[in-house]
């Protein structure tokens, strides 16, 4: 069935550096994705999101680069701080009702 | 800000027993979500609706049901909680339909439901 994975389940990065989290994607359809973050105890948050008519889009510290060649999803964070520390979701939408979500990445950010 | 929320943050139930879960978004969106989020296999869906009194299966509906009776209201039902539906469960909304590109949700803190 279709799936969104990722490449890495937990990423440690030192406060300060950037930090970029992949994730694949095989459902050529989907046209929208997503990234969320989670933080512990918390529900998953929207990040930023991209259309599959972009290539690269950024926020505010994150920029997201998406791969259609490749069927590659890519979170980056500039700088990063100890308050980016949680579960970070990639998901992906064709347009319904439905979201397909990955498994989840881990970043830790240490001091 | 969209608020969504959760009845119960922790639950203890029996085997056997029914179990309510209940969530309530106030920013008048039709679609609402259950997942169930375990380790390793990510949020998956139970059911949705789009609207009052709709609903639709997600992936994994078994030994489950829900109830939408008003708009702002979505309650997931356990009929006969077994060990297996042990997990963290959470409620989202959105506000776009069906075709549209964009369907970010919006999720509540979560229910960590543990059956005995």
């Amino acid at each position: 069935g279709e799936s969104v994975g990722l490449h890495l389940p937990t990423l440690s990065v030192q406060e300060g550096d950037n930090s970029i989290i992949n994730c694949a994607y095989s459902n050529s359809a989907s046209d929208y994705f997503i990234w969320y973050k989670q933080e512990s105890g918390k529900g998953p948050q929207f990040i930023i999101d991209i259309r599959s008519n972009m290539d690269k889009r950024q926020g505010q510290r994150v920029t997201v680069l998406l791969n259609k060649t490749v069927k590659h999803l890519s979170l980056q964070i500039a700088a990063t701080q100890p308050g980016d520390s949680a579960v970070y979701f990639c998901a992906e939408n064709t347009g319904g009702f439905k979201t397909i979500f990955g498994a989840g990445t881990r970043l830790f950010v240490k001091a | 800000d969209v608020k969504v929320t959760q009845s119960s943050r922790y639950l203890v139930k029996r085997t056997g027993e029914k179990v309510f879960l209940e969530c309530v978004q106030d920013m008048d969106h039709e679609n609402m979500f259950w997942y169930r989020q375990d380790p390793g296999l990510g949020l998956r869906l139970i059911y949705f609706s789009y609207d009052v009194k709709m609903k639709e299966k997600g992936d994994i509906p078994e030994g489950y049901s829900v109830s939408r009776e008003k708009k702002e209201r979505f309650s997931l039902i356990l009929e006969s909680a077994s060990t297996n539906q042990t997990s963290m469960y959470l409620c989202a909304s959105s506000t776009l339909g069906q075709g549209q590109a964009k369907n970010i949700q919006y999720f509540g803190a979560g229910t960590r439901l543990s059956v005995l």
